[in-house]
């Protein structure tokens, strides 16, 4: 079975500042896909960007990127410039490419982000 | 984008009774639709899996018999708990995934907060 771990619980970055949320996950598959999903206090649940295992460019969605280390099995989140609004609960997640009962997501912990002026 | 809504937001109810929260997806089809639990301040843990027409496939140590749920159509999943109790109090969150391809994106409702009394 898939595992994620998210070994912070908590993180806190000042506004316009850079912070980096680590993600690994174990696997024995070759091809899958990870994600990063923000929980606001909403509780809505927004994807906030994706990663395909076959590709070996990291995914970048404006100011959030990845650094994708396959090998590794790493896959942490990097926001730039960061904003008030991006104070979240943030999820890694992993999905098998497999079809069926294998599709299904894989969370890890969380990680609480905390934005400060 | 997609719109996945949730009915009740919040419900309260008394012990014993029975709940019924709605799940659907507002402007695609959803083949598959997933029940996630959220405790405070944890993760989202996979209930069930549910495609329509066709019997849910529970996670590990879900009981099946308490917590109902039909998939009746491409856009409607319903999630009944059966005789609740207070331990059954906790955030619930459907999602649902469309198309047939080898990727398809999976959206979140805005999860229904059941407390039982």
């Amino acid at each position: 079975a898939q595992t994620v771990t998210q070994s912070q619980p908590e993180m806190s970055v000042q506004e316009a500042e850079t912070v980096t949320l680590s993600c690994t996950y174990d696997t024995s598959e070759s091809d899958y896909y990870l994600f990063w999903y923000k929980q606001p206090p909403s509780r809505q649940m927004i994807l906030v960007i994706r990663q395909e295992a076959y590709k070996q460019q990291n995914a970048t969605e404006n100011r959030f990127s990845v650094n994708f280390q396959k090998a590794a099995k790493s896959f942490s989140l990097k926001i730039s410039d960061s904003q008030l609004g991006d104070a979240a609960m943030y999820f890694c997640a992993y999905r098998s490419s497999l079809g069926g009962t294998a599709s299904k997501l894989t969370f890890g912990t969380g990680t609480r982000l905390q934005v400060t002026l | 984008g997609a719109v996945v809504s949730q009915h009740p937001s919040r419900v309260i109810c008394k012990s014993g009774t029975s709940v019924k929260i709605e799940c659907r997806s507002l402007d695609f089809q959803a083949t598959t639709m997933f029940w996630y639990r959220q405790f405070p301040k944890q993760s989202l843990m996979l209930m069930a899996t549910s495609n329509e027409g066709s019997k849910a496939t529970y996670e590990q140590g879900v009981e099946k018999d308490k917590f109902l749920i039909n998939h009746a159509s491409l856009t409607l999943s319903t999630l009944t708990v059966t005789s609740a109790h207070p331990e059954d109090s906790s955030f619930y969150i459907c999602s649902a995934r469309r198309g047939l391809g080898s990727y398809n994106e999976q959206f979140f409702g805005p999860g229904t907060r059941l407390t039982v009394l």
